[in-house]
């Protein structure tokens, strides 16, 4: 079983809905982050936070709003999204605050469709 | 340019069979990180490998086994005796420095391996 739990599995919205995803590790991680993952690609890095602080936004639209409210917890807020934002949304954790120091623990992503 | 090339987009083995997955790097660094992720249909990227560039000692892990060769770039990975379990999308990835000399990871595209029983 990961250790990374991720919710919604699944979400469905309109491009006027406000909703979020939610990400959460017991690790006692000091990073976490976001990646966006289309079809046959590569996950893309979106957000890091260290010490939930926002340390990397990897000019990522607005309509995307990150949020570490503790140690364990990371959200993302979604606000008048578009069709092409339908996509795996994996969350990640590891004890180093770059994703290419070491090893990434993931969730199992929640599939978004925008409408 | 940094670069992460998997050649094969796709590979369907029968259980049993060994399979190479091939991966060349990219990369004017010259110290460097590279990674192996598998993916397998629920979605999860789970790490296997992290190998420093210092470092070309070839490693084992049960039936997984990995051959890094600088003289060609290239950070292969081998399952022995493949299983049903072992299908999933694999992917390398190479750290590097960007524009801002902060460290990144560089994927590659990933190969879809089906082991079929």
């Amino acid at each position: 079983d990961t250790e990374v739990t991720q919710t919604p599995k699944h979400l469905v919205m309109g491009m006027t809905n406000k909703k979020s995803l939610k990400c959460e590790q017991h690790m006692g991680h000091r990073a976490m982050y976001w990646y966006k993952q289309k079809a046959k690609k590569p996950p893309e890095l979106m957000f890091v936070y260290s010490y939930e602080k926002l340390s990397i936004n990897e000019s990522v639209p607005s309509r995307f709003s990150p949020e570490c409210p503790n140690s364990s917890l990371l959200n993302l807020h979604l606000h008048a999204l578009q069709p092409e934002d339908s996509a795996l949304y994996l969350c990640a954790s590891s004890p180093y605050e770059r994703e290419s120091t070491g090893e990434l623990f993931f969730g199992e992503g929640s599939r978004l469709t925008v409408l | 340019a940094q670069k992460v090339t998997q050649a094969q987009t796709e590979i369907s083995v029968v259980e049993k069979e060994d399979v190479t997955l091939d991966c060349v790097y990219e990369t004017r660094d010259t110290t460097y990180y590279l990674f192996w992720y598998k993916q397998p249909p629920s979605g999860e990227l789970v790490f296997l490998i992290r190998r420093n560039s210092f470092d070309e000692q070839n490693e084992i892990s049960g039936r997984y086994s990995w051959n890094f060769q600088k003289s060609t770039s290239s950070f292969n990975f081998t399952i022995t005796a493949s299983q049903v379990v072992d299908s999933a999308v694999y992917f390398c990835a190479l750290s590097h420095y960007n524009a801002g000399n902060n460290r990144k990871l560089i994927w590659g595209l990933g190969t879809s391996l089906g082991v079929n029983p």
